[in-house]
């Protein structure tokens, strides 16, 4: 099983700022099949980034995936209002698929 | 306007059973994958279960694997999660997803609650 770690758990910033978001896997991840999703409270979560750098339908260019291999990065650009909640990558490059344990953007 | 629906939760007691369903609209159910992602209260999420397009094949997590059944009915769109033997460590949130390998769909998830 492919473990996925998160870091850091929580990342405490402000509207307008950049946010870097880590997620390193246990093994590599083949062909790079590592998606995040962002979940607000109360809600189902919403997929951003597929294969590890392409954005979902509708989903704005301030959210950027990269990274291959065992380490990749969501970065958002510059932080919307709306984008503060919980971030998730999970990999679908082997059996069982995993999720990592989540990153929490809050306001500072 | 792709909508996945789900109902069925609700709260067992210890070794019961229950039966979830995933009704779907808006994209053509019988191409897809599908799959069950749950979360427990508080917690991260966890695939369960996924099921091929025409059901011949079906895979689960180790911890569901003889419990749970994953099913499908490509007539009515539906998806099916028959659970049995639950236990407390089943309480949680299930969300159905139409799957690519990552979850690009998600509905507004059923909440199970199984009583320690």
């Amino acid at each position: 099983e492919i473990v996925l770690t998160q870091s850091p758990g929580t990342l405490s910033l402000s509207p307008g700022e950049r946010a870097t978001l880590s997620c390193r896997a246990s093994q590599s991840v083949s062909s790079d099949y590592l998606a995040w999703y962002q979940q607000k409270p109360g809600q189902a979560p919403k997929l951003l980034i597929y294969g590890a750098s392409s954005r979902a339908t509708g989903i704005p260019d301030r959210f950027s995936g990269s990274g291959s291999g065992t380490d990749f990065t969501l970065t958002i650009s510059r932080l919307e209002p709306e984008d503060f909640a919980v971030y998730y990558c999970q990999q679908y490059g082997g059996s069982p698929r995993t999720f990592g344990q989540g990153t929490k953007v809050e306001v500072k | 306007e792709v909508q996945l629906v789900e109902s069925g939760g609700g709260s067992v007691q210890p070794g019961g059973s229950l039966r979830l369903s995933c009704a779907v609209s808006g994209f053509t159910f019988s191409s897809y994958w599908m799959s069950w992602v749950r979360q427990a209260p508080g917690k991260g999420l966890e695939w369960v279960a996924s099921i091929k397009q025409d059901g011949s094949e079906k895979s689960y997590l180790d911890s569901m694997r003889g419990r749970f059944t994953i099913s499908r009915d490509n007539a009515k769109n539906s998806l099916y999660l028959q659970m049995n033997s639950l236990r407390a460590e089943d309480s949680a949130v299930y969300y159905c997803a139409r799957s690519r390998g990552y979850y690009e769909n998600w509905g507004q998830g059923t909440l199970v609650t199984v009583p320690s």
